[in-house]
């Protein structure tokens, strides 16, 4: 059983949609929820992360998760072109242990 | 806004041959991390180091791996004899020392093509 799973898409959105994003993890034992964003050919830059269950908040994104469903997402709202990207979902600790990456397409 | 710095951002190195991998995290990070992807494939943890020493690493970082802070700010990724199978993005990363998450920063990677 993989231990973070992520549909890779792409996912394709007009300008303005809200996106959503998905993971689901198997470890109980994961403490650390991280979603990054990568460009082609460049490292992950991280957006947000939590410790806990519930919502976390910064301008257009918004970070969830469910502890008991061992389920993480993303929200994206009023998406932009330059959202385009992938985003990658990561749980654990010191160590990450990341999902297969969703491509994201916003078109203008 | 402090960066992880990785040079060379692309090395190509022949089959068999050692190669060096250099990395600057964050000046006032303790956690170090190596890091690799595939073309195509998930990012995936090798090790990661603290106080001097390696505190975890995967089943990828065999003996033909190895890890050095040989001075205050360089952390170096060393593969003895380089296979083909190598070929991958290395990612360096670094984490502040209270909370393992926090500021959890990647670099831009060195890409390593084995021929």
């Amino acid at each position: 059983q993989k231990e973070v799973e992520q549909d890779p898409g792409p996912l394709s959105v007009p300008e303005g949609a809200i996106v959503s994003l998905n993971c689901t993890y198997s470890n109980s034992a994961f403490q650390y929820f991280m979603w990054y964003r990568q460009y082609s050919r460049k490292g992950p830059e991280l957006l947000m992360y939590t410790y806990s269950s519930g919502n976390k908040e910064d301008g257009r994104f918004t970070a969830q998760v469910d502890k008991s469903s061992k389920y993480i997402s993303l929200f994206i709202r009023d998406s932009q072109p330059s959202d385009s990207a992938t985003y990658l979902c990561a749980a654990g600790g010191n160590k990450l242990v990341f999902g297969a990456g969703t491509i994201l397409r916003v078109k203008s | 806004e402090p960066e992880v710095t990785q040079t060379p951002s692309h090395q190509v190195t022949q089959m068999g041959q050692e190669v060096i991998l250099r990395c600057v995290p964050i000046s006032n990070h303790l956690y170090f991390y190596w890091y690799r992807q595939i073309l195509g494939q998930k990012v995936e943890f090798l090790v990661s180091f603290y106080n001097n020493e390696i505190s975890e690493k995967s089943e990828i970082f065999d003996d033909q791996f190895s890890v050095e802070r040989p001075d205050g700010s360089n952390f170096t990724l060393k593969i003895r004899s380089t296979k083909l199978e190598d070929s991958a993005m290395y990612f360096c990363a670094s984490s502040k020392k209270d909370r393992g998450v926090d500021g959890y920063t990647f670099g831009s990677g060195t890409r390593l093509t084995v021929v």
